[in-house]
This record gives structure tokens, C-alpha cells and sequence, in this order.
């Protein structure tokens, strides 16, 4: 099955520790995104790549990492900078740009909690 | 920066009723999308409607896109307690090339049995 995938589904972080939200695609796809949803709100862009071994900062960059190092992966690291990293994080890919329809399809989400 | 807005924040009616959703934007688009979550769960495409369309339907989804006045609605006819989710719009600027969307608040529909 095509799709795209996030582990884990849940996660708990001591405040102080970095920690590493996975994100995998079989879709052949050479864009993918990291999103970040707040209780009640809509989603912001933390980072995006649209080719491996490249990414864009989004709109709340500051305290988090990526990497692209293999199309299919595009693992997210919410570091200790972060301050207030407890929020339900969504991964998505598409097509690419510029390839006419750039619809996103999501993973299910990893909902990180600070303790 | 949240391009697109949503109204109404939150919308109940009852099982057979239509929904209308509202999104606003700022900038010039190449095309709009529309969005579903149920809650605790990823985001599904609905639908994607270009800049220089008017309406687009979708099964029971209806799509308007005024650019004129920057402004998108989603309907859903005969509406089923199924289709309770936020609903979202996400606009790609022309000025980000198709490199990424900004998404909008959501309106969270409820639909009552």
C-alpha cells in the first residue's frame, strides 16, 4: 500500500531532551512537510523540501531541525530551543512544484507531550 | 502567516442540512484546496479548484472561487453525522510558486443524528 507514515503516534519529552519524530513515504513523491496543529487551530509550516539534500525554513522554524537525506524520509527534530513543543505534529507529501497539482497527503500525526 | 480564514469557527445542523463553509485569502493564488480532519487524525484532500475556475463539484462537494473578492466556499449537500470533522482551505500563493500551502483556522462541523 502507498502511503505515508509518522511514529510514533505518541510521544513524551523531558523538558530539556531533543527528540526525533519520524516521517516515511512510498509515494514517490519529492516534496514533503512538517506541520505543527495547537488544540482548536489550524496548521503552521515548521519545514519543507521540495528535493533530497534540500529544505526551506517555514513560518515557526526556531527550534526545530530536518534533514533530507533519502527521498522517502524527512525526520523532524523538536530540539530543547523549542519552548513550547507540546502540539500534535503532521507530515505530509506531494508531487512536487511545479508539477501542476500539488494536492498534500498526510500521515496520521505524533502528538508530543513535554512533561 | 495564516493566508486563509475560515467562517464560521464552528457550524451544527442536523443530518440531511446543507454546511456552508467560508475561507478568505490575502494574495494572489494558483489554485485553493480544501481539507478534512477528523479529529486526532491527519488531514484528507478534498479538492482542489484553480484560479481561473468558478465552481468545481465533487460527489456531494460543491466549490466556489471568487478571486475578485479573494474568497472560496464549500458546500455539503444532504450532510450525514459521517462528515462531523474540521474542514480547512489551503491556498498556494502565486508568489511561493507551488512550494508549499498556508492553511487556514478551520470551521469544525458538527452534524446531529
Amino acid at each position: 500500500d502507498g502511503g505515508i507514515t509518522q511514529s510514533p503516534k505518541y510521544l513524551f519529552r523531558k523538558e530539556g531532551q531533543n527528540v526525533t519524530l519520524s516521517c516515511e513515504q512510498n509515494l514517490n513523491h519529492d516534496a514533503m512537510y512538517w506541520y505543527r496543529q495547537d488544540p482548536g487551530q489550524g496548521l503552521r509550516l515548521i519545514y519543507y523540501s521540495q528535493i533530497v539534500n534540500d529544505f526551506q525554513k517555514g513560518d515557526i522554524a526556531e527550534g526545530y531541525s530536518v534533514s533530507r537525506e533519502k527521498k522517502e524520509s524527512f525526520p523532524l527534530t523538536v530540539t530543547s530551543a523549542q519552548k513550547n513543543p507540546t502540539a500534535f505534529y503532521l507530515c505530509a507529501s506531494s508531487i512536487g512544484a511545479g508539477r501542476g497539482y500539488n494536492e498534500q497527503f498526510f500521515g496520521p500525526g505524533t502528538r508530543l507531550t513535554v512533561l | 502567516s495564516q493566508q486563509g480564514e475560515e467562517d464560521p469557527q464552528a457550524l451544527s445542523i442536523q443530518e440531511g442540512e446543507n454546511a456552508t463553509m467560508n475561507c478568505s485569502y490575502k494574495t494572489s493564488i494558483n489554485n485553493l484546496q480544501w481539507y478534512r480532519q477528523n479529529s486526532g487524525r491527519g488531514l484528507v484532500h478534498l479538492i482542489l479548484i484553480r484560479s481561473n475556475e468558478r465552481e468545481k463539484h465533487s460527489g456531494r462537494l460543491r466549490v466556489t472561487l471568487d478571486t475578485s473578492k479573494k474568497s472560496s466556499s464549500l458546500l455539503i449537500t444532504a450532510s450525514r453525522a459521517a462528515d462531523t470533522a474540521s474542514y480547512f482551505c489551503a491556498t498556494d500563493a502565486e508568489e511561493t510558486s507551488g512550494s508549499r500551502l498556508t492553511f487556514g483556522e478551520g470551521t469544525q462541523l458538527t452534524v446531529n443524528p
